[in-house]
């Protein structure tokens, strides 16, 4: 069984530039969630996607936004991107989200390097 | 809103010992995960934990959950060298499906 894909692995923006990247769920998941990984603030929740809806949010600035296609496969925007922006993007997957003690699998990850 | 502290935040063991990775919460989590980060890799789900009272072992690691306490631990029994990871506890609550991450023990057991 595939793990959760995410694509690209490596990317490297200049300033200002915009950014979409890519995240495949486990087959069966609905639900997919993104994190920000940096070694200052560590693993932030992004946003979390189910059934196409966003459910929840986290305090990342408008810049940051998803959006989750009908086959449950979901994208990130990044507008506008600034040094801070640098950072590990993980998404996860899982089947429902609601309840019960299920898994949340993890992709390796997109690394955006913003110079 | 939800807290999560870790303790310690490093931590070098000899092979063979024995060791406890400390996880506290500030308000009521419904769900408590334990997961293991290499370097430069994702992370691994290890456990997740629901009731109280609740644990899980795996292998060499095993987790446990009092939510009275708002306490979880990681015990690490004979620790070897592939343990050597970033092991990280997150809680979330049913129906704000968002984790909110400790800032990790780095874990090296030496040879």
């Amino acid at each position: 069984k595939a793990g959760v894909t995410q694509t690209p692995r490596y990317l490297i923006k200049t300033r200002g530039q915009q950014v979409t990247l890519s995240c495949s769920p486990i087959s069966g998941h609905r639900s997919v969630s993104w994190y920000q990984q940096t070694p200052g603030q560590g693993l932030q929740f992004l946003f979390e996607y189910f059934s196409e809806t966003q459910r929840n949010k986290g305090n990342f600035p408008g810049r940051f936004s998803g959006r989750q296609f009908s086959n449950s496969r979901s994208e990130m925007n990044v507008s506008t991107l600034e040094l801070g922006d640098s950072a590990l993007y993980l998404c996860a997957s899982s089947i429902w989200r609601v309840g019960g003690d299920e898994k949340l699998f993890f992709g390796s990850g997109t690394q955006l390097s913003v110079l | 809103e939800l807290k999560v502290e870790q303790n310690p935040l490093f931590l070098s063991m000899q092979e063979g010992k024995n060791y406890t990775i400390y996880c506290n919460y500030s308000t009521t989590s419904d769900r408590l995960y334990w997961y293991r980060q290499d370097p430069g890799k994702s992370l691994e789900s290890l456990f997740v934990l629901l009731s109280n009272g609740a644990v899980k072992q795996e292998g060499r690691l095993m987790a446990s959950l009092d939510t009275k306490a708002r306490l979880s631990t990681l015990h690490i029994t004979a620790a070897v060298h592939d343990l050597s990871a970033t092991y990280f506890c997150a809680g979330d609550s049913f129906g704000n499906e968002k984790l909110t991450f400790g800032t990790g023990t780095r874990l090296t057991i030496i040879p």
